[in-house]
């Protein structure tokens, strides 16, 4: 079964420090991996897709097959950066995005 | 582009009440979900739709119906509303190609509709 984890609901960093938000997947074939993102009073949005192997926001992930993970990093957090942020999982014949339970970053001033 | 537009944003029933959630979309997307939000729990995928006059569900469909007359359009209707459908819903729209690079998966959502059953 398709399952994405993300073991830390919260997670409190101070501005300039590394973040590392991580994340899990299950998943028997060739999975695509995405982090979507929630500001506050905003709506959620792709953030950045393991396919593109772009840097957004200063942020990266890296899918590792071996681990079956796709952490998301970004070496200086910013305050801006606080938000809750879902790992997501693409995979199977109706290629449906399955979301994790999201991890809120707080980065403190 | 409007994007997708969900009403009402906020709504409050009582329990065995109905009420739609509606959401369109100016993207002419194929496809189209439904989501819901809860504290801890992540987003689920209620129902979806890949096309006009094709809908599927999702993880959890119970307590919900939907319909796709439209490319445009794909409301969600609650029947017999319940206290564990307070929730915040989500409704979603994706130009669904073959492969990730044609933007498959790369979901456009809206605003979100927080219902609250008393």
């Amino acid at each position: 079964a398709q399952r994405v984890t993300q073991p830390e609901k919260l997670l409190s960093v101070f501005k300039g420090a590394p973040v590392e938000l991580k994340c899990n997947y299950s998943y028997s074939g060739s999975p695509e991996l995405f982090w979507y993102v929630q500001y506050s009073r905003q709506r959620l949005q792709l953030l950045l897709r393991h396919i593109s192997r772009e840097s957004i926001k200063g942020f990266t992930a890296d899918l590792n097959k071996g681990e079956t993970s796709f952490h998301l990093k970004k070496p200086f957090a910013q305050e801006e950066d606080s938000a809750m942020y879902y790992c997501a999982l693409s995979g199977g014949a109706t290629n449906k995005l399955i979301f994790g339970t999201g991890t809120l970053l707080a980065v403190q001033p | 582009n409007a994007g997708v537009t969900q009403t009402p944003k906020f709504r409050i029933l009582k329990i065995g009440q109905s009420m739609t959630l509606q959401c369109t979309q100016d993207m002419n997307h194929n496809y189209m979900y439904w989501y819901r939000q809860d504290p801890g729990m992540g987003l689920k995928l209620i129902y979806y739709s890949v096309g006009a006059g094709i809908t599927d569900k999702g993880e959890v469909p119970n307590g919900y119906n939907v319909s796709r007359s439209t490319t445009e359009d794909f409301p969600l209707r609650l029947e017999l509303a319940a206290p564990s459908q307070t929730s915040v819903y989500f409704c979603a729209s994706e130009a669904m190609g073959l492969r990730p690079e044609s933007g498959a998966n790369v979901l456009t959502f809206g605003a979100g509709s927080r219902l609250t059953v008393l």
